[in-house]
């Protein structure tokens, strides 16, 4: 079974608009991963926020992380239509390796 | 250059007629892992290999199966494959010791059953 929930599942927003979307999951981590997708190819990994980290930063992408909550953020300022993909959430589930994926948002940037 | 290569891009096997996916690195990772990804869904792990140790997910069928024979290669054997197996096949490395580190994933085959 899939480790979390995300939310939105799909997100429609204007360029230059900044978009948020949220990631749930259920066991303990030591970290957690979001990813990209676009259309029919490979995932690309986009940031990592360790467990002992509450938030991060990669050039427009923001993430934050409550453990207590089970609960993670990914930010993304200053949207373009180039971001149109789907971005999961993934985690490792506090098992050596393993990393599983959360439902993922399909986010829509109109130019 | 590629570093995570799955081949054959696209698959069309006949139902119930076994079909193997193939997948190699050039990265010298650990860590590979196997994915079947439906149209609109999120990656489901069917297994990964941690070095030579084959772990299996519980909800993974019987009909799959994988093969390592070496740090570079690894092989989903899908035995007996039926309509509903039709899927994006993902295959992915990473390089862990004591807590998972990015990974990188291939492009992808495309199963169709007919």
């Amino acid at each position: 079974s899939q480790q979390g929930e995300e939310d939105p599942q799909a997100l429609s927003i204007q360029e230059g608009e900044n978009a948020t979307m949220n990631c749930s999951y259920k066991t303990s981590i030591n970290n957690l991963q979001w990813y990209r997708q676009n259309s029919g190819r490979g995932l690309v990994h986009l940031i990592l926020i360790r467990s002992n980290e509450r938030e991060k930063h990669s050039g427009r992408l923001r993430v934050t992380l409550d453990t207590s909550k089970k609960s993670s953020s990914l930010l993304i300022t200053a949207s373009r239509a180039a971001d149109t993909a789907s971005y999961f959430c993934a985690t490792d589930a506090f098992v050596r390796g393993k990393l599983i994926f959360g439902q993922g948002t399909e986010l829509s940037v109109k130019p | 250059d590629a570093m995570v290569i799955q081949n054959p891009r696209y698959q069309v096997t006949q139902f119930g007629k076994p079909v193997t996916l193939s997948c190699s690195q050039t990265l010298n990772h650990n860590v590979m892992y196997w994915y079947q990804q439906k149209s609109s869904q999120a990656p489901k792990l069917l297994f990964h290999y941690y070095d030579k140790d084959f772990n299996n997910e519980a909800d993974t069928p019987d009909n799959f199966q994988s093969r390592r024979p070496n740090t570079s290669f690894c092989f989903l054997d899908i035995r007996s494959p039926g309509l509903g197996d039709a899927a994006m096949y993902l295959c992915a490395t990473s390089r862990v010791r004591e807590k998972n580190t990015e990974a990188f994933f291939g492009q992808g085959t495309r199963l169709t059953v007919v």
